[in-house]
């Protein structure tokens, strides 16, 4: 069964530092969603891609956030530097288009920032 | 605003006793709304989509379903493997996926 990669699955870093976080949606899924969780909170969307476009980044921190997905495959989420309250599980997820309306979701990074 | 409301936040059951989750909304277009299974540290788990009211889908133990205003997520005699957080999500006419704080089950054997 397809599913949506993720790694690191875990990521310990200090604050000020930086991180990055890939995704490999599931092969075919042309729309790929990140988004961050608290915990104890839903899921909220940071970041939606379509193919290699950028379609949705209003909730995504530009001063310190940045996300691409260069050949419309897998994405590269990165957070520099990082700060205390980035701690969280960043979950992508895919679906076969934008329309599509059911999305994967991957297993998570669990961040914590010290 | 789209807003989706889940409760109780947390659900302890006795293996056998069934119960039910609910899921109310306010959203612009529904386009569909979505049950999600989340166990600690995971992703969460596709269940069923839900199109228009009076929609009911099956899953094992499971029964969603949709009016207007709510769904719920009946848990017909629960076993322990079904403890985990469920998460209500809707998608509006602009494509948004908003997602409610989910309810946490625990079955206790």
């Amino acid at each position: 069964e397809a599913e949506v990669a993720q790694s690191p699955r875990y990521k310990i870093t200090e604050k000020s530092q930086a991180v990055a976080f890939w995704c490999d949606p599931i092969s075919g899924h042309a729309t790929l969603y990140w988004y961050r969780q608290i915990l104890g909170q839903g899921p909220e969307l940071l970041v939606q891609f379509q193919d290699e476009s950028v379609v949705d980044d209003s909730q995504l921190p530009k001063d310190r956030f940045s996300a691409e997905r260069l050949k419309g495959v897998d994405s590269t989420l990165k957070i520099q530097p990082a700060e205390l309250g980035d701690s969280a599980m960043y979950l992508c997820a895919s679906s076969l288009d934008r329309e599509e309306v059911t999305q994967y979701f991957g297993p998570g990074t669990r961040l914590l920032v010290l | 605003e789209d807003q989706v409301t889940q409760s109780p936040e947390a659900l302890r059951l006795q293996e056998g006793e069934s119960s039910s989750l609910n899921c109310s909304y306010t959203v612009s277009g529904l386009r569909g709304l979505f049950w999600y299974r989340q166990d600690p540290g995971k992703g969460p788990e596709f269940l069923f989509t839900l199109y228009s009211a009076g929609e009911e889908k099956e899953k094992e133990r499971l029964k969603a379903t949709l009016t207007k205003k709510e769904s719920f997520l009946h848990i017909t005699a629960p076993k322990p493997e079904d403890s985990a957080t469920y998460l209500c999500a809707v998608q509006a006419r602009d494509y948004k996926l908003s997602f409610g704080a989910g309810t946490t089950v625990t079955v206790r054997a």
